[in-house]
């Protein structure tokens, strides 16, 4: 069974510090890695996707890398921002017939301005 | 705009009552997913359909029903065989098991 970890439970940085968020995996036969983010009260927003086949991908100030044979991914976030305060959430696929997805707990991530 | 829509936001239910989740989605998405989210917990699926008509169990699907008669609604029915229903859902779609899923904006339930 997948198990997807994710340390810290809480971050808080000072705005404009660069960060890394962690999340780990159990089961390294995974079809993709995804990071979301999650706004108090609201719904999921996808980050990014990386797929089993690649090591990272970048969405401006984000970078999100994974390495399967170590069961790790992490998400770089660049020059952070007030506005970057959420909880971000990673969510492994599994490979098969269905890709079961298997979310962290997130981490919670305050930037002070 | 296409998107996927929860109503209500806030649901209230009765003791023995049975409630209905609303899920729309306009992406032309062929998968649809319900999702239950308690504090310090990850997201628990409950329901998950890869086509019309057809529909799976997820983790945690006892005490709830799904229907998928149309592609672009997948309703959620709590039961009252569900003893401990007060979480947050959330809807997803995705292009099909294997892409991104997109997430509506949820809707919170509460007992009364």
């Amino acid at each position: 069974k997948q198990e997807v970890t994710q340390i810290p439970a809480a971050l808080s940085v000072p705005e404009g510090e660069n960060l890394v968020l962690n999340c780990s995996f159990t089961d390294s036969a995974i079809y993709n890695l995804q990071w979301f983010r999650q706004d108090p009260g609201k719904g999921l927003t996808s980050l990014l996707l990386i797929q089993s086949s690649q090591r990272e991908q970048t969405s401006g100030r984000l970078n999100a890398s994974l390495d399967k044979s170590s069961g790790r991914s992490t998400l770089y976030i660049a020059a952070s921002q007030p506005g970057d305060s959420a909880t971000y959430l990673c969510a492994v696929a599994n490979s098969g017939g269905y890709q079961k997805v298997t979310f962290g707990t997130g981490t919670k991530l305050q930037v002070i301005p | 705009d296409g998107g996927i829509t929860q109503s209500p936001k806030y649901l209230f239910r009765k003791e023995g009552q049975n409630v209905t989740l609303s899920c729309e989605q306009n992406l032309n998405h062929d998968a649809m997913y319900w999702y239950r989210q308690d504090p310090g917990q990850g997201l628990r699926l409950i329901y998950y359909s890869q086509i019309v008509n057809d529909f799976q169990k997820g983790d945690i699907a006892e005490g709830y029903s799904v229907s998928r008669e149309k592609k672009e609604s997948f309703p959620l029915t709590v039961t009252s065989a569900q003893k401990n229903p007060t979480a947050f859902y959330l809807c997803a779609s995705s292009q099909n098991a294997a892409e991104t899923q997109y997430f509506g904006p949820g809707t919170r339930l509460l007992v009364l």
